[in-house]
């Protein structure tokens, strides 16, 4: 059973600092990474996604992946309040499947 | 936002009976998903599809069934439902089947 796996928090962060949020997943196979932001009672939404080892930084995001150690992170800087929400992982399951963590609960306090 | 139109956004039904849920697209999209979300258990794939007539199951497909007969309509069915079912249901699209998804509202089924 393929899975992931993200601690569900809740995390708190006072506005303006870095939050960052894990990820780890067990098919070494999977080659593609992704994450969903969800607020309260909504339908998640795309956030970033990530394929090659390394760093990938969009605006105050960046996604980080380290294949070797199997886990993705996500890094959010200058923490808002409006980005408090669940953030969900998502890594490719087979072809065309993906497989969401639980998510984790982001709190940020003003 | 991407076109993606779930119906009914909200549903009560009895134990054993048939459900049908509606996802409906307009941007022309090949794939396309039916995930539950639960506390604790995170979205879980129920079915998918990768164009017309075709669907595979997910990893929670027991219980449901799909059909996608026009490239815009992805319907999940359950067959008699049970309370294990009660959840929110998520549909979601993507164009290339690589990750990037749009969902849907969700819709909110009541099994009693």
């Amino acid at each position: 059973q393929k899975e992931v796996e993200q601690n569900s928090g809740p995390l708190s962060v006072p506005e303006g600092a870095i939050a960052s949020l894990n990820c780890t997943y067990s098919d070494r196979g999977s080659q593609s990474f992704f994450w969903y932001r969800q607020y309260s009672g909504k339908s998640p939404e795309l956030i970033m996604f990530i394929y090659s080892n390394g760093d990938k930084e969009d605006g105050r995001f960046t996604a980080q992946l380290n294949k070797a150690s199997q886990y993705v992170s996500l890094l959010i800087r200058d923490s808002q309040p409006s980005d408090s929400a669940t953030y969900l992982c998502a890594v490719n399951g087979g072809t065309y499947k993906y497989i969401f963590g639980t998510g984790t609960r982001l709190k940020v306090l003003a | 936002d991407a076109g993606i139109t779930q119906s009914p956004r909200h549903k009560v039904t009895e134990t054993g009976t048939p459900v049908t849920l509606r996802c409906h697209q307009t941007e022309n999209h090949r794939y396309m998903y039916w995930y539950r979300q639960d506390p604790g258990h995170g979205l879980r794939l129920i079915h998918y599809s990768y164009g017309v007539k075709d669907t595979d199951k997910g990893e929670v497909s027991d219980g449901y069934s799909v059909s996608r007969s026009k490239t815009e309509d992805f319907l999940l069915t359950l067959e008699s439902a049970t309370s294990s079912q009660t959840s929110v249901y998520f549909c979601a699209i993507s164009e290339i089947g690589n990750g990037e998804a749009f969902f849907g509202q969700g819709t909110r089924l009541t099994v009693v």
